[in-house]
């Protein structure tokens, strides 16, 4: 199984201050149609998850413009631009090129 | 309003078998495929299982191949997760959610808690 590990597991943020989190494949998410499906999940404290961006860089409905994805082959960022309030929680990202589909271990964003 | 409401969760000693729903609204449910996601407590998401438009392509985790079934009825827009020789390790919020990795349109119930114990 692809194995995701991501990069800090803990990310303390001054509030209007960017982040950045890593994601790094042990295989590359490089699918034989041409398409890197590598995904950005958040999830709220005590609410179900909800995807940011889908195939590296594309942000989802509704989605805020201070979240970015990035990356290529094994290795992949998300980047808050500017941390807001609501921004707290687990960030997971997640491989959907090779069954079974893996989720990252999450990283979890606080405010300092 | 999209919804996707699960329902089904419970109690139920290791062995016992268990019949998870989800009801889905608001969006063209035969024209997605569909997954179950479980997060055991305080930990990651796992993907369990994965299902076409038709039924007819069914994937899962090796975890649960061989006790678990996911199904649909696109006629009543709805996924079930059949749970067979459940263990401890079991244990978790199962979340249905839609399988769509290349477009906007990824949306999740609010989950249904399984715990298995004796």
């Amino acid at each position: 199984d692809v194995v995701l590990t991501q990069s800090p597991l803990s990310l303390p943020v001054t509030l209007g201050q960017p982040a950045s989190i890593s994601c790094s494949s042990s295989q590359s998410l490089v699918h034989s149609d041409g398409n890197t499906y590598l995904s950005w999940f958040q999830q709220r404290p005590g609410q179900s998850p909800r995807r940011l961006i889908y195939k590296v860089s594309n942000r989802d409905s509704g989605v805020p413009d201070r979240f970015s994805g990035s990356g290529s082959g094994t290795d992949f960022t998300l980047k808050i631009s500017r941390v807001e309030a609501e921004d707290v929680g687990v960030y997971s990202c997640k491989q959907e090129t090779h069954w079974p589909f893996t989720f990252g271990p999450g990283t979890k964003v606080d405010i300092k | 309003e999209v919804q996707l409401v699960e329902s089904g969760g419970g109690l139920v000693q290791p062995g016992g078998s268990l019949r998870l729903s989800c009801a889905a609204s608001g969006f063209s449910f035969s024209t997605y495929w569909m997954s179950w996601v479980r997060q055991a407590p305080g930990k990651g998401l796992e993907c369990v299982a994965n299902i076409g438009h038709d039924g007819s392509d069914k994937y899962y985790v090796d975890s649960v191949r061989g006790r678990f079934t996911i199904s649909r009825d696109n006629a009543k827009n709805s996924l079930f997760l059949q749970m067979d020789s459940l263990r401890v390790d079991d244990t978790a919020v199962y979340y249905c959610a839609t399988q769509l990795r290349s477009a906007s349109g990824n949306f999740w119930g609010q989950g249904t808690l399984v715990t298995v114990s004796s």
